[in-house]
């Protein structure tokens, strides 16, 4: 079974400091990996995706992510944070096998960027 | 990226009533539909994962006969909550995956309906 662990509940980070947003994941052959962003009472907002190619992906809002296949990580980065980054953010895996293709989503980090 | 109106962002209802919550896919055909609930501060939990035109799978634990889904057509898809109770208060977000695309693309989502039952 496809599982995706978001270790942190919270990161905090100060408004134009590096953030890291951490997830790894666990699935049957090569995984599609996802970022999420949700900000409160809307619906969730795609940020970026791996699927092959680059282990560094970049994506909306001057997010990246690097995919670490040793150790099955897909860690959100962004190299200066806003205050208007302040959000609920998922990561989703896609297993090839899953026959619905259903994407299994972390429990979420909550980002909170101070000015 | 696709876009997916959902509505009503909120509702308010009595214990007992029915409340239906509409999913419209405005500039693509969504073949394929998921449903997910959402309680706070947790993350999002499928319960349904339907195709158009067949009827709706649920995951273990939902139940079929009080979350009614219809996904009749390629562009709109419904949840029915029915006989609604205080327990079912929560965070509803349907989600489509463009169909005419590869298999490997990002799912869209609604705006969410928060449902309250009182």
């Amino acid at each position: 079974a496809q599982s995706v662990a978001q270790p942190e509940d919270q990161v905090n980070v100060a408004e134009g400091n590096p953030l890291t947003v951490k997830c790894t994941y666990s699935v049957s052959g090569n995984p599609y990996l996802f970022w999420y962003v949700q900000y409160p009472n809307r619906g969730l907002q795609f940020l970026l995706k791996y699927i092959t190619g680059d282990n560094l992906v970049k994506g909306s809002y001057g997010f990246e992510a690097e995919f670490n296949k040793s150790q099955t990580s897909f860690h959100l980065k962004k190299p200066s944070a806003l205050v208007s980054d302040s959000a609920l953010y998922f990561c989703a895996v896609r297993g090839l096998n899953t026959g619905f293709q259903k994407l299994v989503f972390g429990t979420g980090t909550r980002l909170l960027v101070s000015p | 990226g696709a876009v997916v109106s959902q509505h009503p962002s909120r509702v308010i209802c009595k214990s007992g009533t029915s409340v239906k919550i509409e999913c419209r896919s405005l500039d693509f055909q969504a073949t394929t539909m998921f449903w997910y609930r959402q309680f706070p501060k947790q993350s999002l939990m499928l319960m349904a994962t339907s195709n158009e035109g067949s009827k709706a799978t649920y995951e273990q634990g939902v139940e079929k006969d009080k979350f009614l889904i219809n996904h009749a057509s390629l562009t709109l898809s419904t949840l029915t909550v029915t006989s609604a109770h205080p327990e079912d208060s929560s965070f509803y977000i349907c989600s489509y995956r463009d169909g005419a695309r590869e298999k490997n693309t990002e799912a869209f989502f609604g705006q969410g309906t928060r449902l309250t039952v009182v």
